[in-house]
């Protein structure tokens, strides 16, 4: 069985740095083709991609905030993490991982619970 | 950088049909995906590749996509379908979601 499961601070402080992992089981990120997903969700709005990450180490990542994430694997400890700078009240959110199984095309197949993050001095 | 848009809402009565439209430049040359998410809970994966469904997906939901646009459809709406519903897309790579469609089964 699939799982993934975000963890990380409920609240950050404006201009702070945020990580976040993504723990997950029942499947490998050594696995060709496979990839883990972050996504978040604004209060009330709607879904934001924001980065992935393959088996093989290629990164993407939004194209507004690229300059503010940073994403990375452990595989040998079935983590992904997220990182995201300067932090700002905007980026309160729940956010979310996400895996793409290694089926060319095949879409975000599982997702974890989320994880909220609120921005506030 | 690349943009999906879908209608706000869309209202229907049950047991109707329900089409949910998602428009993007030259989307029909992407694959769209399409995700439900009910209220506080995590979306779950309806269509990928266009049209096909994802496991355990009732057949209730068909999808396609052409041109400018990509649609959801709905047949026989049940009030267990009341959810947000994105559209969602890669451009080079990049994930783009959709601005969301909230279903309202009246």
């Amino acid at each position: 069985q699939v799982t993934l499961r975000e963890s990380g601070p409920a609240l950050v402080k404006p201009t702070q740095t945020l990580t976040l992992t993504c723990y997950f089981s029942g499947f490998s990120l050594s696995t060709p083709g496979v990839s883990v997903n972050w996504i978040r969700q604004p209060p009330g709005k709607a879904l934001e991609w924001l980065a992935r990450i393959y088996w093989d180490d290629d990164k993407y990542y939004n194209t507004s905030l690229r300059n503010r994430l940073t994403i990375s694997k452990d595989t040998s400890r079935s983590q992904v993490v997220l990182t995201m700078t300067n932090m700002d009240p905007v980026d309160t959110a729940t956010y979310y991982c996400a895996r793409m199984p290694p089926r060319p095309d095949y879409g975000m197949d599982v997702w974890g619970p989320g994880t909220t993050v609120i921005v506030s001095s | 950088s690349y943009q999906l848009t879908q209608p706000p809402s869309v209202s229907v009565s049950p047991g109707q049909t329900a089409s949910i439209t998602c428009s993007g430049e030259k989307l029909g040359t992407k694959y769209t995906f399409w995700y439900q998410q009910k209220a506080g809970q995590s979306p779950i994966l309806l269509i990928f590749q266009d049209t096909e469904r994802h496991s355990g997906i009732s057949e209730r939901f068909s999808a396609s996509n052409s041109g400018n646009t990509a649609t959801l459809t709905i047949s026989g709406t049940q009030s267990m379908d009341e959810a947000d519903y994105y559209c969602q897309a890669w451009d080079n790579k990049i994930g783009v979601f959709g601005t969301g469609t909230r279903v309202t089964v009246l």
